[in-house]
């Protein structure tokens, strides 16, 4: 199995403020992404982190307000830029991890619970 | 688009086997996972099924797989109080990586 390492695990951020979270894994990956969760909500995919080149956004968010950078193939940021109380969450980052044997399987990080004040 | 439904909400008694339901719409799925998310914390992954396979059992985990009505449900055998979270279905298609979730099922275990 993959150890996906996140950074901060906790914080209570002011509005306007942005915030950079960290991901770190254990061993190489090809595919990391980061995901949101909203209070009482579900998981929702915000982007592809690509090593090497520009992340891939998925409907409904854009590189303005969640940059992210992926240096290399066992790390990755996303920051929430000029945060409000509506990106109050939890931010997890996941791994698509190739299994000895063959196969795929995804791993999350413990996840960033961001408050906004 | 894709889509995966669960129930909210399961209450079975200490001890009783819990099953938990999810249908997804995607027939490209390829794997489908069950996570369980503890309060305060981030998800587990508790196992995957490969949707060539039809059923998998690991420890008191079961699930089977109906890839022809698109259902996919979750068997806790001897059900404890640990076992009380939010249980999430993610399916993922094309080797992707990419999940799309269920709403998640709260289990709530009575003593």
């Amino acid at each position: 199995s993959a150890v996906i390492s996140q950074k901060p695990s906790r914080d209570i951020c002011q509005r306007g403020t942005s915030l950079t979270i960290q991901c770190q894994v254990d061993s190489q990956v090809t595919m990391m992404f980061w995901y949101r969760q909203q209070p009482g909500q579900s998981l929702t995919l915000i982007a592809t982190a690509n090593q090497g080149s520009e992340a891939t956004y998925e409907s409904g968010f854009v590189i303005d307000k969640f940059p992210i950078s992926r240096p290399n193939l066992t790390f990755s940021t996303l920051t929430v830029s000029n945060m409000s109380p509506e990106d109050s969450s939890i931010y997890l980052c996941s791994v698509d991890f190739s299994l000895p044997g063959g196969g795929n399987t995804i791993y999350f990080g413990e996840g960033s619970w961001l408050t906004v004040v | 688009g894709e889509d995966v439904e669960q129930s909210l909400f399961l209450s079975v008694r200490e001890g009783d086997s819990s099953v938990i339901n999810c249908t997804y719409t995607d027939s490209s799925s390829t794997y489908l996972y069950w996570y369980k998310q503890e309060p305060g914390a981030g998800l587990q992954l508790l196992t995957y099924i490969f949707s060539n396979m039809d059923m998998k059992q690991d420890q008191r985990l079961t699930v089977l797989l109906n890839k022809k009505d698109k259902h996919l449900s979750l068997r806790i055998a001897d059900t404890q109080t640990g076992d009380s979270a939010i249980y999430f279905c993610a399916e993922t298609s094309h080797n992707t990586g990419k999940l799309i979730f269920g709403q998640g099922t709260t289990l709530q275990v009575k003593p």
